[in-house]
């Protein structure tokens, strides 16, 4: 069964990193996922597809600051130089034979 | 630029049905497949529908199949979600999200969401 898992929190400092981890289950490590931000109270926005070989397709007008990486069955959002902006829910998504949503990690900017 | 406007949510009771709409522009329509998504209260995201680019497809999660019917008109730019025998979990607010893949008859992910609609189901 097509799953993804991520982290309910992260927090890091204002102007540092965080790394975010979504994790495919067992069998799909091959998989592209989609990173989406959803900001308090707004609708989602599309970030990033990130593939299983860590290249991606970013969305219009998103930030050099946000980038994507590869590991395995790992998929990671990196949001660098954090601002207070970025606070914010993170999606990770799947396709195969269902559309797959992870539970989403809350980012507090400290 | 990619605008996806949704409308038509509102309170309805158990049993009752309401439509929705989001109307599009910035893109050509009739090229993309269209999906609705959408997010309880408090909770994630969850994927109900889509709709292949010419109409002629749609699919539905599990818990909303015979119930929900999504459809589109291209000359008018706009996807619907006809919404019957709505039930107290289908509260939630109500995406409609753009598929990237030009004139694909299979889903991927969203590149393009909507400000969403609210739909409340309670009596």
């Amino acid at each position: 069964q097509l799953v993804v898992t991520q982290s309910p929190s992260a927090s890091a400092s204002l102007g540092a990193s965080v790394k975010l981890t979504c994790t495919l289950s067992s069998g799909h490590s091959s998989y592209a996922v989609a990173w989406h931000q959803q900001q308090p109270e707004k609708g989602p926005r599309f970030l990033m597809k990130l593939n299983s070989d860590g290249s991606h397709i970013k969305g219009d007008g998103i930030p050099d600051r946000f980038s994507g990486s590869s590991s395995g069955a790992e998929r990671y959002l990196t949001i660098s130089s954090l601002q207070s902006e970025d606070e914010a829910d993170y999606y990770c998504q799947t396709w195969g034979t269902g559309l797959v949503f992870g539970a989403g990690t809350r980012v507090t900017v400290l | 630029q990619v605008y996806l406007v949704e409308s038509g949510g509102g309170v309805v009771q158990p049993g009752g049905s309401l439509k929705l709409s989001c109307t599009a522009s910035g893109f050509i329509f009739g090229y993309y497949g269209l999906h609705w998504v959408r997010q309880a209260p408090g909770k994630g995201l969850e994927w109900v529908a889509f709709i292949w680019y010419d109409g002629s497809m749609t699919y539905y999660v599990d818990s909303v199949k015979g119930r929900f019917t999504v459809s589109r008109d291209n000359p008018k730019n706009t996807l619907y979600l006809q919404m019957n025998n709505l039930r107290p979990d289908d509260t939630a607010v109500y995406y409609c999200a753009k598929d990237p893949d030009l004139y694909s008859n299979d889903w991927s992910y969203f590149d393009s969401w909507g400000q969403g609609t609210l739909v409340a189901v309670s009596s």
